[in-house]
C-alpha cells in the first residue's frame, strides 16, 4: 500500500510552546490530507481536511488558530499546535487519500503522540 | 443515530475460534466501506475493503449488507496477533470527504 510518512513520532514539551508535526506522502500525490486526534481508549476524532494550495475545513469545535494547517504541495502538510497546554495532549495522526482508479482509500502516517507538560 | 456504530466490546476469545463483528451505518447512499485494524498506540492500518458481492482475504471475511446498512468481518481460527481494536469505516458522503470511522471493536484472542 502507499506510505505516509509523519514525523516527529514522539514529543514532549512545555506548556506554552508550539509544536509542529509534519505528515508527507512519500510515493503518491494527496491534493487530501486528514488530520485526527485520539485519546487514550478514544475513538479517532477528525480534526480538520487539508486542502493543497487551499485552507483548511475545520471541524465543529476545532479551533483554527489553535490548530495551523499548511498543505503547501502535494505531498506535505503539516499540523501546527500553536501555545500547547497540557490540554492538548494526545496523539495526533494524518491521513492521506490515494486517489484515482476507483480507490478511496486512506492510508495513515505512524502518528505523534504529544505530551505537553 | 450515530454515522458508524460498532459494538465496543471487548470480545475475548480462545485461540483457534471464530469471531463475527458487526457494523452499521446510517447513509444509505455510502460509497465504500473498510475494516482497518489498530494496535495499541499505534497508527490504524487498512484491513481489507468490502465489496458488494462480499470477499475474502485469508482468515478474514467481509460482508456488506446495503438492505439493512451493515457491514460484518468475519475472522476464523483466531490467533493470538488478531489481538486488536477493528474500525469499521465508511465513505458517508461522495467526494473527496473523509472517511468515517466507528468507535472499533476491541478484540482480545486469549491462548
Amino acid at each position: 500500500g502507499a506510505v505516509v510518512s509523519q514525523h516527529p513520532s514522539w514529543v514532549i514539551c512545555k506548556s506554552g510552546t508550539s509544536v509542529k508535526i509534519e505528515c508527507r506522502s512519500l510515493d503518491f500525490q494527496a491534493t487530501t490530507m486528514f488530520w485526527y486526534r485520539q485519546f487514550p481508549k478514544q475513538s479517532l476524532m477528525l480534526m480538520a481536511t487539508s486542502n493543497e494550495g487551499s485552507k483548511a475545513t475545520y471541524e465543529q469545535g476545532v479551533e483554527k488558530d489553535k490548530f495551523l494547517i499548511n498543505h503547501a504541495s502535494l505531498t506535505l502538510s503539516t499540523l501546527t499546535v500553536t501555545s500547547a497546554h497540557p490540554e492538548d495532549s494526545s496523539f495526533y495522526i494524518c491521513s492521506a487519500r490515494e486517489a484515482g482508479g476507483g480507490k478511496n482509500i486512506q492510508y495513515f502516517g505512524a502518528g505523534t503522540r504529544l505530551s505537553v507538560l | 443515530r450515530k454515522e458508524v456504530e460498532q459494538d465496543p466490546g471487548p470480545f475475548n476469545v480462545p485461540e483457534g475460534a471464530t469471531v463475527a463483528f458487526n457494523c452499521t451505518y446510517s447513509n444509505s447512499a455510502s460509497q465504500s466501506f473498510f475494516w482497518y485494524r489498530q494496535d495499541c498506540r499505534k497508527e490504524p492500518k487498512l484491513l481489507m475493503s468490502v465489496y458488494s458481492s462480499g470477499n475474502e482475504d485469508g482468515r478474514f471475511t467481509a460482508q456488506l449488507n446495503r438492505a439493512s446498512q451493515y457491514i460484518s468481518l468475519l475472522i476464523r481460527d483466531s490467533k493470538l496477533s488478531d489481538s486488536a481494536t477493528y474500525l469499521c469505516v465508511v465513505n458517508i458522503r461522495p467526494g473527496n470527504t473523509p472517511l468515517v470511522f466507528g468507535k472499533g471493536t476491541r478484540l482480545s484472542v486469549i491462548a
